[in-house]
């Protein structure tokens, strides 16, 4: 059974600095990786998605990596700034017996908050 | 593109009423998930469509929940006999492959009275 954590839970940052959120999954025969982000109340947002076959993503201030073999990503964000602040979710399809469909395993997620 | 669309944001019952939510996919996604996420946790599968066809229900879906897609385009998700545990954000998501992104829409949160 695929498990995915990210650490750390909670991130207090002042604006400006440069961070990494960490997500480790148990399974490393993935197809892909998601990073999200999600606002308090809403729906998720997509950041970032990582094929397999490759090792970063970059958008923006973003950049995502991949390492299937030690089950490690991360998501790195530059110059943080207030409205960064929220929750980063990491996500990876599931397998069982072959088939997966997409559906995703999420980890619980790291609470960013980038204080001015 | 307009987005994933979900109705409505927010629903209030009192335990043991029926309820039913709507998605909308975007409209080239032949594919369409339902999650389930409660506070402090990331979301949890619920069932999956291809087009029409249900291809998959998770062991979270009692069977007082019944999902459709008829015709492959709206979806609906059907609680009945609410209990107290089905508070929760209820998330629908569309991609058009299974290795592209999944795009959520804002989701309807339920709370049971």
């Amino acid at each position: 059974k695929q498990e995915v954590t990210q650490i750390p839970a909670a991130l207090s940052v002042p604006e400006g600095e440069n961070l990494v959120l960490n997500c480790s999954f148990t399974d490393s025969a993935i197809y892909n990786l998601q990073w999200f982000r999600q606002d308090p109340g809403k729906g998720l947002t997509s950041l970032l998605l990582i094929q397999s076959s490759q090792r970063e993503q970059t958008s923006g201030r973003l950049n995502a990596s991949l390492d299937k073999s030690s089950g490690r990503s991360t998501l790195y964000i530059a110059a943080s700034q207030p409205g960064d602040s929220a929750t980063y979710l990491c996500a990876v399809p599931r397998k069982a017996g072959g088939t997966s469909y997409g559906k995703l395993t999420f980890g619980q997620g790291t609470i960013l908050t980038v204080h001015p | 593109d307009t987005g994933v669309s979900q109705n409505p944001r927010h629903k209030i019952t009192k335990r043991g009423q029926n309820v039913t939510f709507r998605c909308d996919p975007i409209s080239e996604h032949n594919r369409l998930y339902w999650y389930r996420q409660t506070l402090g946790q990331g979301p949890e599968f619920l069932t999956y469509f291809q087009n029409e066809a249900q291809l998959e229900k998770s062991r979270l879906l009692s069977d007082r929940f019944s999902a459709e897609r008829p015709k492959g385009s709206f979806s609906t998700l059907e609680i009945q006999r609410t209990e107290q545990g089905d508070s929760a954000m209820y998330l629908c998501a569309s991609s058009w492959a299974e290795n592209q992104p999944q795009h959520f829409g804002d989701g309807t949160r339920l709370s049971i009275l």
